[in-house]
This record gives C-alpha cells, sequence and structure tokens, in this order.
C-alpha cells in the first residue's frame, strides 16, 4: 500500500533562517506531487505542484521553493524565512491518472517563525 | 486561471437540519471535483467526488452533483448529525495535462444536538 511521510512534524525557526521540509512517498511510482499551506480562514493555498522529477510549478510568487530531486520526494526550501512563512505545511501526492484520483496527506509540519 | 469559491462560514445548525454548502468553479476544460471533510484533530480525507458534467458523488449521506451549466458542486445532506462537525473542502483537478490541484477556503459546519 502506499504511504506518504512528511517531517518535521514541528519547527520553530529564527527569521532569516534557512528552511528543509521533506517529503516522501512510498509504494507508488510517478505520483503527481503538491505542497500547500493551510491557514485558518484561507484554506489551503497550493504553493507548488510537480508532475515529474526536476519538474516544479509554482502558484504563490514568495520566498519559498521547491525541488524533486526524486521520483518520490518533495522538498520545501527557503533560504531565509520571514515571519509571514509561519503556518502549517502539507505535502499530498496523488496517482498520474490525468487528473480523476484523489489526493492522500501527510500529517502536516506546523513551522513557527519567531 | 483556476479557481473554486465556497460559501462562507461557519454553518451552524440543529441536528436533523438539511444541509447545503455551495461551492462554485472556473475552469478552462473539464476538471475533476471533489469535497474533503476535516474532522476536528485530524487530516483531510476524501468524501466524495466527480469526474464529469452530471455525475453526482455520493458517501455517508452526502450528495453533489457536477453541474457544467452552472459551474458548481454543491454538497447537500439531508439529515446531519452532531459526528458531521468538521470543516468540508471544495475541491477540482485540472485534468488537461497540468494536473494542479486546488481547494476552496473551506466551510466549517457546527451541528448541535
Amino acid at each position: 500500500s502506499q504511504t506518504i511521510h512528511q517531517w518535521p512534524a514541528t519547527l520553530v525557526q529564527p527569521v532569516g533562517s534557512p528552511l528543509s521540509l521533506e517529503c516522501t512517498v512510498e509504494g507508488t511510482s510517478n505520483p503527481n506531487l503538491y505542497w500547500y499551506r493551510q491557514a485558518a480562514g484561507r484554506g489551503l493555498q497550493l504553493l507548488f505542484y510537480s508532475v515529474g522529477i526536476g519538474q516544479i510549478s509554482s502558484e504563490v510568487p514568495q520566498n519559498l521553493s521547491a525541488s524533486r530531486p526524486q521520483d518520490r520526494q518533495f522538498i520545501l526550501s527557503s533560504k531565509k524565512l520571514l515571519l509571514s512563512d509561519s503556518g502549517f505545511y502539507l505535502c499530498a501526492w496523488r496517482e498520474p491518472d490525468r487528473g480523476l484520483s484523489e489526493a492522500f496527506f501527510g500529517q502536516g509540519t506546523r513551522l513557527t517563525v519567531v | 486561471g483556476d479557481s473554486v469559491t465556497q460559501m462562507e462560514g461557519p454553518v451552524t445548525l440543529s441536528e436533523e437540519a438539511f444541509l447545503t454548502i455551495n461551492c462554485t468553479y472556473t475552469a478552462t476544460g473539464y476538471p475533476s471535483l471533489f469535497w474533503y471533510v476535516q474532522y476536528p484533530g485530524e487530516g483531510l480525507q476524501l468524501l466524495l467526488k466527480a469526474t464529469k458534467a452530471d455525475d453526482k458523488g455520493s458517501n455517508k449521506g452526502f450528495e453533489a452533483t457536477y453541474r457544467k451549466e452552472t459551474t458548481s458542486f454543491h454538497l447537500e445532506k439531508g439529515s446531519v448529525q452532531v459526528s458531521d462537525s468538521a470543516v468540508y473542502f471544495c475541491a477540482l483537478s485540472d485534468t488537461s495535462g497540468t494536473y494542479k490541484y486546488i481547494f476552496g477556503t473551506g466551510t466549517r459546519l457546527k451541528v448541535l444536538a
């Protein structure tokens, strides 16, 4: 069966420090991968998505970047965190079936920038 | 670009009341549509989906019909229970090649006994 791992679960980082959040999927090949930020009153904001290794689409210009160095690995990064980067970050995967399937979510990372 | 608009919450109902949560979308092509539910302290889980016009998704007494003419996918339940209290998200999947997957802002439902 397929599983998704996202870590760390919580993170407290000072302003200006770098960020790396990792997400890995097991039990599937060539998944579509997504990074979201969930904020109260704003739902799930799509940040980045990827349909293959090295293929990244960005939805919101901001202080973050994403990379997909391996087929089932998706990384969210920042060189210098801002206070406004605080939030709850979710990784998700879907089958590569032309957009018909549901998404499966990781447990999320609560990031607090201080 | 593609977008999903949900009715503002919170929605507060008495047990056994009828529920409607509105969802409309903007998309190029023919997207797939989804409803997710997030119970308190839990992650998002799929509630139902529809992949083409006039399809009706249903699960746990909830229903939603994909209406292309009104670009809507409203969630309904005939008789809500306290256990239905949660946040409900409408979502859209592009099927034309980008496979972008976007969500609405969520609607919080509170059902009172």
